[in-house]
Order: structure tokens, then C-alpha cells, then sequence
């Protein structure tokens, strides 16, 4: 069964810096690859997909993440953090072949300071 | 147009209690979801349908049971409501069981 590993609960950057959600996923099959959002109080929504095209995606909100067969790694980044970005992150995986069986990271909390 | 909606959005109520939570989805979805995220932001599905047909039923105490209409709902209903169970519960869709999938706002249920 596939799943995911996030690095670090809880990243905390200044505003105008770079941001990095380190994500690492295990899976048997090729899989696609998520990365969610969720602001305070609301559900999450989707800011990025791998689903086997180009190996660096782009986001929403500026944010891209590179997927890294050789490292099982599918890291977040961008390049200069903003306020409005404070939130949880979640990154997920899912079999390519089938099943209704996403996985989620346990979340890492951006906390942006000014 | 909402995409996914839950109601209620706030639901307070005393241990021993039976609750149901509905959700409704207009994107023409086949998959529907519901996930369990506790006070620690992490989030667990409990239960998944493709055109109301349960595909996914993890761990959960028997005192939950989903209920789907037709492929648009997926209803939660919880019998002699504990203390645990007190937690936010989401609601999702998919198109097919690997696609993004879009949440609905979340209903916040405390057990007193």
C-alpha cells in the first residue's frame, strides 16, 4: 500500500523567504501525487498534481513541487513566502492503476512571520 | 455554486446521542469520501463510495454508518455518539478513486 511521509510538523519562515514542505512518499506502483491546502476552519483544496507528465509542476499561489523518482521525494516549494500562506499543508498519494485509496500526509503547519 | 456541501456545518450534542451529517455534491462525481481529522490536524478515511457503492470501510467502530442515496450524497450517521468521535468530519468527491479530490467545508461535532 502506498503512503507518505511529511518532514516536519511545523515550518516557520519569514515573510519573502523561500518555503520547503519536504514530502516523501513509498509506493509499489508509479503514483500520482498531491499537494492540498487548508486554511483555518475551511476544507482542503488542491494546489498541485503529479500525475506523470512533467516531473516539476506548478501550483496555484505560486507554489511548485518536483517530483523525484530516485529520492521518493515530491518536496513543495516557493520562492518567497507570503502572509496569506499560513495554513496546513497535506501531501497524498494514490495508486495510478486503481482503488479508491488516497493517502495523506499527517501535515505540516506554515507559519509565516512578518 | 457550492461544490461539496456539508450540513450542518456545527454540531453540539451529548454523549449517547444519534447524529447525521449529509453531504451533497454537484460536480457529477462518482466517488464520495468521508474523512475524520482529529484536534492534531490528522486526517482519516473512514468510509469511501463509488456510485453508491461502498468501496472503502477502514477501522471504524460500527456505530458510524454511511448512507448514499444516489452518487451526489453520502451521509454520515452516528449512533450513541462517545467522547472520541468529537473531531472535524469531511466530506469529499472524486471522479475516479485516483483523482484530486474536492472537499467540502467540514462539520465541527463536539460530544459533551
Amino acid at each position: 500500500a502506498q503512503s507518505v511521509t511529511q518532514l516536519g510538523s511545523h515550518v516557520s519562515v519569514s515573510e519573502g523567504a523561500l518555503v520547503l514542505l519536504r514530502c516523501n512518499y513509498s509506493s509499489s506502483v508509479p503514483p500520482y501525487l498531491f499537494w492540498y491546502v487548508q486554511y483555518p476552519n475551511q476544507g482542503l483544496q488542491l494546489l498541485l498534481k503529479y500525475t506523470s507528465a512533467a516531473t516539476l509542476v506548478k501550483g496555484i499561489n505560486g507554489f511548485e513541487a518536483e517530483f523525484k523518482k530516485s529520492e521518493t521525494s515530491f518536496h513543495l516549494t516557493k520562492p518567497s513566502a507570503h502572509m496569506s500562506d499560513a495554513a496546513e499543508y497535506f501531501c497524498a498519494v494514490s495508486d495510478r492503476y486503481g482503488g479508491n485509496d488516497m493517502r495523506f500526509g499527517a501535515g505540516t503547519r506554515l507559519t509565516v512571520k512578518p | 455554486d457550492t461544490a461539496v456541501s456539508q450540513t450542518p456545518k456545527y454540531l453540539v450534542t451529548q454523549m449517547g446521542n444519534d447524529k447525521s451529517i449529509k453531504c451533497e455534491q454537484n460536480l457529477g462525481h462518482d466517488t464520495m469520501y468521508w474523512y475524520k481529522q482529529d484536534s492534531k490536524k490528522f486526517l482519516k478515511i473512514m468510509f469511501s463510495y463509488n456510485n453508491k457503492e461502498l468501496i472503502i470501510n477502514e477501522t471504524v467502530p460500527n456505530r458510524f454508518s454511511p448512507k448514499s442515496p444516489d452518487k451526489a450524497h453520502l451521509n454520515l450517521h452516528i449512533n450513541s455518539l462517545e467522547l472520541g468521535d468529537s473531531a472535524v468530519y469531511f466530506c469529499a468527491s472524486s471522479q475516479t478513486g485516483v483523482d484530486e479530490q474536492f472537499f467540502g467545508p467540514g462539520t465541527r461535532l463536539t460530544v459533551l
